[in-house]
């Protein structure tokens, strides 16, 4: 079974500042995928970003990075020069790939982020 | 750039009715999902489906449920009698191919059941 565990259920942060938020998760397998997802006021759920588990190099995106910590399953995701438009919920999920598996996403309990003026 | 549509936006429905909800995928997407979403808990997987069959479903998609892919672009879910805990939103999700992993998401349906 795969498990995903975000432990900050709500953050802030001043706009133009930068704000972590944190996920750990649990796997058997090697081969998987990680995801952060963005979830706005109006419930639609946008891919932020993906990190597969066989690349060291942490992925970027434009102001968005994750620090990926295999050996601690450990992806958080770094916020830099917050906006506005970052309000939002954050999920953090996780796919197991190859083999069996269909790639069914498995996410975390959502940390709510809201950026101040 | 394509992306996932899913309707109604919102459906109201009584205890014990059937519920259709839709979706249109990516285009060339050859996997679905479908996720539900109560309010305030996190995102659930319920249905993955793949070369017009299911191939993974979780314990919450019981024999109430039911997919279909009747006509190449469309993606159903149905609830057949449905129950006040199937209140939630609802999503659809798509998927390019076997080597691509990330999931591109509809907007979701809000289902309620009264």
């Amino acid at each position: 079974a795969q498990t995903v565990t975000q432990s900050q259920p709500e953050m802030s942060v001043q706009e133009a500042e930068t704000v972590t938020l944190s996920c750990t998760y649990d796997t058997s397998e090697n081969n998987y995928y990680l995801f952060w997802y963005k979830q706005p006021p109006s419930r639609q759920m946008i891919l932020v970003i993906r990190q597969e588990a066989y690349k060291q190099q942490n992925a970027t995106e434009n102001r968005f990075s994750v620090n990926f910590q295999k050996a601690a399953k450990s992806f958080s995701l770094k916020i830099s020069d917050s906006q506005l438009g970052d309000t939002a919920m954050y999920f953090c999920a996780l796919a197991n790939a190859g083999g069996t598996s269909y790639g069914k996403l498995t996410f975390g309990q959502g940390t709510i982020l809201t950026v101040h003026p | 750039e394509p992306e996932v549509t899913q309707t109604p936006s919102h459906q109201v429905t009584q205890m014990g009715q059937e519920v259709i909800l839709r979706c249109v995928p990516i285009s060339n997407h050859l996997y679905f999902y479908w996720y539900r979403q109560i309010l305030g808990q996190k995102v659930e997987f319920l249905v993955s489906f793949y070369n017009n069959e299911i191939s993974e479903k979780s314990e919450i998609f019981d024999d109430q449920f039911s997919v279909e892919r009747p006509d190449g672009s469309n993606f159903t879910l149905k609830i057949r009698s449905t129950k006040l805990e199937d209140s939630a939103m609802y999503f659809c999700a798509s998927r390019r191919s076997t080597e691509a992993y990330e999931q591109y998401f509809g907007p979701g349906t809000r289902l309620t059941v009264t």
